[in-house]
């Protein structure tokens, strides 16, 4: 059963960073690529990033490009966001989510999904 | 990289059946698009993956019958038969793109749906 916990969010003033986590479970993590989505609150999702399986590929969303920063440690089993330059338009509750599938040389989708953890840019 | 346009909003009576669309902009025809089911206050839940020909794969963890989906033109549909309370969520669509070494994956504005 695979299990994911987002961790890190909280309030932050414009301009700052912030790290968060992504605790998983119930697969064997270090063989799956790693989506990273938002909600802003009240509207869609988007799509952030995503980290292949073996962590040297990694693609962004233009709106967070040059910002933000997605790793993986598979020791930990742990996915991470480090979030620069935060802006109030950053605002969102954070999921991760596992690709469905390993060793994939490309992403494919989110599958399964966390249960988010929510970010506010605020003065 | 296509755009996914979703109608905001839809409501059906408990026993009967909805269906959602998202329609893919032109030029998008071939493409392959994934239908998750939000439920309030919850994380997204994948449902399954319709391309031109029908469904790709297999559906999302139990995910029941009541729900299929269909691909025509630009139009990728999911359907909902005998709709449930539980059904009651923001049902929203993605699609990946890419081109060359490049990788997007890209939502539609999702659609509530209300059962009355």
């Amino acid at each position: 059963q695979v299990h994911l916990v987002e961790s890190g969010g909280g309030v932050v003033p414009p301009g700052r960073s912030l790290r968060l986590s992504c605790a998983a479970s119930g697969f064997t993590f270090s063989s799956f690529g790693m989506h990273w989505v938002r909600q802003a609150p009240g509207k869609g999702l988007e799509w952030v990033a995503v980290i292949l399986y073996d962590g040297n590929n990694q693609y962004y969303a233009d709106s967070v490009k040059g910002r933000f920063t997605v790793s993986r440690d598979d020791s930990r089993n742990t996915l991470y966001l480090q979030m620069n330059s935060l802006r109030a338009e950053d605002t969102a509750v954070y999921y991760c989510a596992k690709d469905p599938l390993w060793f994939a040389d490309r992403p494919e989708y989110p599958q399964h999904w966390g249960q988010g953890t929510l970010v506010s840019v605020s003065s | 990289q296509p755009v996914l346009t979703q109608p905001p909003s839809t409501s059906a009576s408990l026993g009967a059946s909805v269906t959602l669309t998202c329609t893919l902009s032109s030029g998008y025809d071939d493409y392959k698009v994934d239908w998750y089911q939000q439920r309030p206050g919850k994380g997204p839940r994948f449902v399954m993956r319709v391309g031109p020909g029908g469904i790709v794969g297999s559906k999302g963890d139990g995910i029941p019958d009541r729900f299929s989906v269909l691909g025509s033109g630009l139009n990728r549909y999911l359907t909902i038969k005998n709709i449930q309370d539980e059904d009651e969520s923001d049902y929203h669509c993605g699609a990946d793109y890419g081109s060359g070494s490049n990788f997007v994956y890209v939502f539609g504005a999702g659609t509530k749906v209300t059962v009355l």
